[in-house]
């Protein structure tokens, strides 16, 4: 069975910290992993990871792929309040739809 | 235009009523899809819309219905829903499915609570 895990499920910062979001998978047919970022509504698109090693980075958000180690990281540096979401791993298959981990519920504090 | 569009925002419906969601997208993406969403949990995949045919129905109950009228639009109707069937329904597009990697867009979700 295809599978995502994020980790941690949650976690709490305070603003200026550097945060790092987990995200492993054992899948068959993988094409490609996809972060979101969630608020209220609806998910947010952050990246769109193909090929390992390739960092990608947006302002202060960042993320790269291990294809063999299969896993993922994002990273966030100094941290605002407005960082405060969940953070939705996602991986793509061939022929499949999104699988979706758990979520990781990050909240920054002032 | 990176928009997809979803109304109304928010449904309350008895479980008796038949009401329907509406989702939209201009970005020329042939594939669009239904997610529904429960509190604290990821979306779960329901309906996956490829060059207006339905390619993908996760065993999703007959008292849901998608239609795809044309390769803008995607409905999903709703009939004698139950209360456990509230949730956030999302509706995303991508260019393709199973094709190229293209990554998909959110629409703002419609809040249903059946009563």
């Amino acid at each position: 069975e295809d599978k995502v895990v994020q980790s941690p499920l949650s976690l709490v910062v305070h603003e200026g910290d550097t945060v790092t979001l987990n995200c492993s998978y054992e899948v068959t047919n993988f094409r490609s992993l996809l972060w979101y970022k969630q608020e209220k509504k609806a998910p947010t698109f952050l990246f769109m990871l193909t090929s390992s090693g390739i960092e990608k980075k947006s302002g202060r958000l960042s993320s790269i792929l291990d294809k063999k180690e299969l896993f993922s990281i994002l990273n966030i540096t100094a941290t605002q309040t407005g960082d405060s979401a969940i953070y939705l791993c996602a991986v793509e298959l061939v022929g499949t739809p999104l699988v979706f981990g758990k979520g990781t519920r990050l909240s920054v504090i002032a | 235009d990176t928009e997809v569009t979803q109304t109304p925002k928010h449904l309350v419906m008895g479980m008796t009523n038949k009401k329907s969601l509406k989702c939209e997208q201009h970005m020329g993406h042939r594939a669009m899809y239904w997610y529904k969403q429960k509190a604290k949990k990821p979306p779960e995949l329901m309906f996956v819309y490829s060059y207006e045919k339905l390619s993908i129905n996760e065993s999703v109950p007959s008292r849901f219905s998608p239609e795809c009228p044309n390769s803008s639009l995607l409905n999903l109707h709703l009939h004698a829903l139950q209360p456990e069937d509230s949730a956030l329904y999302l509706c995303a597009s991508s260019q393709v499915a199973g094709g190229p990697s293209y990554e998909q867009y959110f629409g703002p979700g419609t809040r249903l609570t059946v009563t």
